[in-house]
């Protein structure tokens, strides 16, 4: 079983659709991270948290410590958000561990 | 203002031979990490520097994989000598604090043939 695990896998949605991508890890952790890449392979980090909830836009991530889990939501998706959604880990000691992400595909 | 910065961003070479990738991360920033992507295992943190020492070098498969950070403005990976098994694409990244996020760069994409 992979420390981190994310579902689903593979997401396609309407524009405009609330999604919900999740993250369940493990292990004790320090921080949670929430990556986006884009078709052309880019990494953007979109978040990095380790308690409670942060907003950019209309992209909310949440993370509950005592459940290890997080959450990665878009509002009012659009096709632009289409990407592969990445969920890592910071394990006490300094280890980082990626989950293996997550397909969006958003269509118009 | 630049961002990380990595060359080459394309690199094909023969097994056998010395590769060397190179990355420059943004002015100020204290962290720096190296990462590799590939299909089967997807991302993995080879290595990171906190104000360039090494903290954390588990990640790196083998011997034949190396990694220094002479100064806060240059990192360097280097693998010798390259096997077929090490194409991926190499993505550098770094970060100001631990309570930043990291600016990844736009990889270099290495074959080994």
């Amino acid at each position: 079983k992979n420390e981190v695990e994310q579902s689903p896998q593979n997401l396609t949605a309407q524009e405009g659709e609330f999604i919900t991508i999740n993250c369940s890890y493990s292990v004790g952790i320090s921080a949670l991270h929430w990556l986006q890449q884009h078709p052309g392979g880019g990494i953007v980090s979109l978040f990095m948290l380790s308690s409670g909830k942060k907003k950019h836009g209309r992209l909310i991530a949440t993370i509950n410590i005592q459940e290890k889990h997080s959450s990665l939501h878009i509002t009012a998706s659009h096709p632009r958000d289409s990407a592969v959604y990445i969920c890592a880990v910071w394990e006490y000691g300094n280890k980082l561990v990626f989950g293996a992400g997550t397909i969006l595909r958003v269509k118009s | 203002d630049a961002g990380v910065i990595q060359s080459p961003r394309h690199e094909v070479t023969e097994m056998g031979q010395e590769v060397t990738l190179r990355c420059k991360p943004i002015s100020g920033h204290n962290s720096l990490f190296w990462y590799r992507q590939t299909m089967m295992r997807g991302l993995e943190l080879l290595i990171y520097f906190n104000n360039n020492v090494p903290i954390d070098d588990s990640g790196m498969p083998e011997d034949r994989f190396s990694a220094k950070m002479p100064n806060a403005s240059f990192s360097t990976l280097k693998i010798q000598p390259s096997e077929p098994r090490d194409s991926a694409v190499y993505f550098c990244a770094s970060r100001s604090d631990s309570n930043q996020p990291q600016h990844f760069g736009d990889g270099t994409r290495l074959s080994i043939l």
